[in-house]
């Protein structure tokens, strides 16, 4: 049974702070890593996605991937109000049409 | 242009009644997506279509059939409404199978 396991928060930022977000996988064939944010009462909206290891960097967001150790992570630069939502960590096989949901994190950035 | 589309965005009904939900996508993509949401936030697949043809099946009661008259289109058809099925159910779709982009939910409260 795969599991992805984040760790539900909440976890409170203050703004303009770094905010960081993390996941851990327990299948080693896992491929592709997405984040994907959710705001109360909203579907979830695909934020990035990482395959190699390394970062990744899209404006305000960096996801990163650690292979050897099974984790993925998401840094909000610069953190904002409208940040505030619940991040859900996603994994799925190469070639594999299901993806593997976390609980999710919530995240409340303080003004 | 909404790119997944769900009807209806709320539905209450009784325990026992038959309901179906539909889901339709504009975005030129191959594989369908049923989810459900949970009251605790868990986002649990449920079924996945690619082309018609039904390629992922969880483990849900046979009383949850969803049908795929086209590529477009993924209805969830749901028998003998029980209290547990209320959640959120969200249609998604993707193309490859990676990259998953989710509709607005429809809100089911069983009574």
């Amino acid at each position: 049974q795969k599991e992805v396991e984040q760790n539900s928060g909440p976890l409170s930022v203050p703004e303009g702070a770094i905010a960081s977000l993390n996941c851990t996988y327990s299948d080693r064939g896992s491929q592709s890593f997405f984040w994907y944010r959710q705001y109360s009462g909203k579907s979830p909206e695909l934020i990035m996605f990482i395959y190699s290891n390394g970062d990744k960097e899209d404006g305000r967001f960096t996801a990163q991937l650690n292979k050897a150790s099974q984790y993925v992570s998401l840094l909000i630069r610069d953190s904002q109000p409208s940040d505030s939502a619940t991040y859900l960590c996603a994994v799925n096989d190469f070639g594999n049409e299901k993806l593997t949901f976390g609980t999710g994190t919530r995240l409340t950035i303080i003004p | 242009d909404t790119a997944v589309s769900q009807t209806p965005k709320y539905l209450v009904t009784q325990m026992g009644n038959d309901k179906s939900i539909k889901c339709e996508q504009n975005l030129g993509h191959d594989t369908m997506y049923w989810y459900k949401q949970d009251s605790k936030k868990f986002l649990k697949i449920m079924f996945s279509y690619n082309n018609k043809e039904l390629i992922i099946n969880e483990t849900v009661p046979n009383r949850f059939s969803p049908k795929s008259p086209d590529k477009a289109h993924l209805n969830l058809h749901i028998n003998s409404l029980e209290l547990g099925d209320s959640a959120v159910y969200f249609c998604a779709s993707a193309s490859g199978g990676y990259e998953q982009y989710f509709g607005p939910g429809t809100r089911l409260t069983v009574t």
